[in-house]
């Protein structure tokens, strides 16, 4: 069980607009940066937002980032194909003094 | 280029040791924090344990917390994760990351390519 929850899947077809939500508690997404990470299968995670909504050079503008008190969101609009791939969110815990991870989203792209 | 290869997985017994290593290249090793990061086959990630960028300080998953120690050595440009009495639950692909700023923030920018370790009799 995870500490940060994602819904374990989501779905879009080519152009829509899918989000990812990631809800946590007052000692960890409260209080503390968000960051979202995307897995393409048989790759290390890359960097897709830092502090709760900014975008890394070289990530498009299609992938954006958003914080609301304990939760976040990540929204891709325009999909794509090459979109498929886990995304995680992440963010420091102060009361576990550690990392903590969502359980990862898998998203198909139909 | 900034570089992170980790080495040293393999294939260990249920209540043995095992250390994994991520050597880095490309950056000034000693300016960073760094990370390992673990993910059982077909499943998520989940963090480990960080250190800082001078060593001083080291922090744990509760899940290896009194089993597991990492370490760094700034004169070898190497990170180290320390494994004992390794459990079946163990098992996973072991990555190492480098944070991008001084604090405790998951802010990785630069992952390895990982390193298997199997915990099976």
């Amino acid at each position: 069980q995870s500490v940060l929850t994602q819904p374990p899947s989501a779905s879009g077809t080519p152009g829509q607009r899918v989000t990812i939500s990631c809800s946590g508690s007052s000692s960890n997404i409260g209080s503390n940066y968000v960051y979202w990470y995307q897995q393409l299968p048989g790759t290390a995670p890359k960097l897709l937002i830092y502090r709760n909504n900014q975008r890394p050079s070289g990530v498009p503008d299609r992938f954006s980032g958003s914080k609301s008190g304990t939760s976040a969101s990540l929204a891709i609009s325009g999909l794509r194909s090459e979109d498929e791939a886990d995304y995680y969110c992440t963010a420091w815990d102060d009361s576990l003094s550690g990392v903590v991870f969502g359980g990862g989203t898998r998203l198909t792209v139909l | 280029q900034v570089q992170l290869v980790e080495s040293g997985g393999g294939v260990v017994q249920p209540g043995r040791s095992l250390r994994v290593s991520c050597a880095v290249s490309g950056f000034t090793f000693s300016s960073y924090g760094l990370h390992w990061v673990r993910q059982a086959p077909d499943k998520g990630l989940e963090w480990v344990a960080f250190i800082w960028f001078d060593g001083s300080h080291t922090y744990y998953a509760d899940s290896v917390k009194g089993r597991f120690t990492i370490s760094r050595d700034n004169s070898k440009n190497t990170l180290y994760l320390q494994m004992n009495s390794l459990r079946v639950e163990d098992t996973a692909l072991y990555y190492c990351a480098r944070v991008v700023v001084t604090t405790t923030e998951p802010y990785f920018d630069y992952w390895g390519q990982g390193t298997l370790v199997t915990v099976s009799s």
